[in-house]
């Protein structure tokens, strides 16, 4: 079993549309969440990290369930530039500063 | 904003060549790592680096690999004997002590004939 596993998409959008990624994790003992966005071809960047409690961060929620070893983001009025990879980010227990990433969620925001 | 830059962002070589690729981390931050991405693929991770030491290494990151902090700015990763399967785009990032707070630089893609 993949330690981090996302559905690759990709999420054919309307703008103004919300949309919800989901993300497991194998390693019940996983100790920090996050989620980053990586543009074709760029480098992955910080979105939101996830706390127990779930976040929010304006038009981005991000939940953990860890009973059932999943995280969540859900994004509201989609917009164009949303139109990226998003990929969910864990560190293991013991791993220091170590992330792991899954493969990434793409999501392609349309007019 | 200040930012992680690397160089080469393109290399071409022939296997069995060395290859070093070169990154300047965000000044105030401790933490330094190469991850590498290979097309298509899933952002892997290779390396950090803290306290002038190797803190951690994956599998990946076998004796062909190294790395070095030569001047107190520069954070480099030098593959000695490039082979074909190490034809990636390789990600320096670094941080503050925050965990899982990383800014990666723009990359290196390297391609090995």
């Amino acid at each position: 079993r993949k330690e981090v596993e996302q559905d690759p998409g990709p999420f054919n959008v309307p703008e103004g549309a919300t949309v919800a990624f989901n993300c497991t994790y194998s390693n019940s003992a996983s100790q920090s969440f996050f989620w980053y966005r990586q543009d074709c071809r760029k480098e992955p960047k910080l979105l939101m990290s996830v706390y127990s409690s779930g976040n929010e961060d304006g038009r981005f929620t991000a939940q953990l369930n860890r009973a059932s070893q999943y995280i969540s983001l859900l994004i509201r009025d989609s917009k164009l530039s949303d139109s990226a990879t998003y990929l969910c980010v864990v560190i293991l227990t013991g791993g220091g500063n170590k992330l792991t990433f899954g493969t990434g969620t793409q999501l392609k925001v349309e007019l | 904003e200040p930012e992680v830059t690397q160089t080469p962002s393109h290399q071409v070589t022939q296997m069995g060549q060395e290859v070093i690729l070169r990154c300047v981390p965000i000044s105030n931050h401790l933490y330094f790592y190469w991850y590498r991405q290979i097309l298509g693929q899933k952002v892997e991770f290779l390396v950090s680096f803290y306290n002038n030491e190797i803190s951690e290494k994956s599998e990946i990151f076998d004796d062909q690999f190294s790395v070095e902090r030569p001047d107190g700015s520069n954070f480099t990763l030098k593959i000695r004997s490039t082979k074909l399967e190490d034809s990636a785009m390789y990600f320096c990032a670094s941080s503050a002590e925050r965990p899982g707070e990383l800014f990666f630089g723009e990359g290196s893609r390297l391609t090995v004939l």
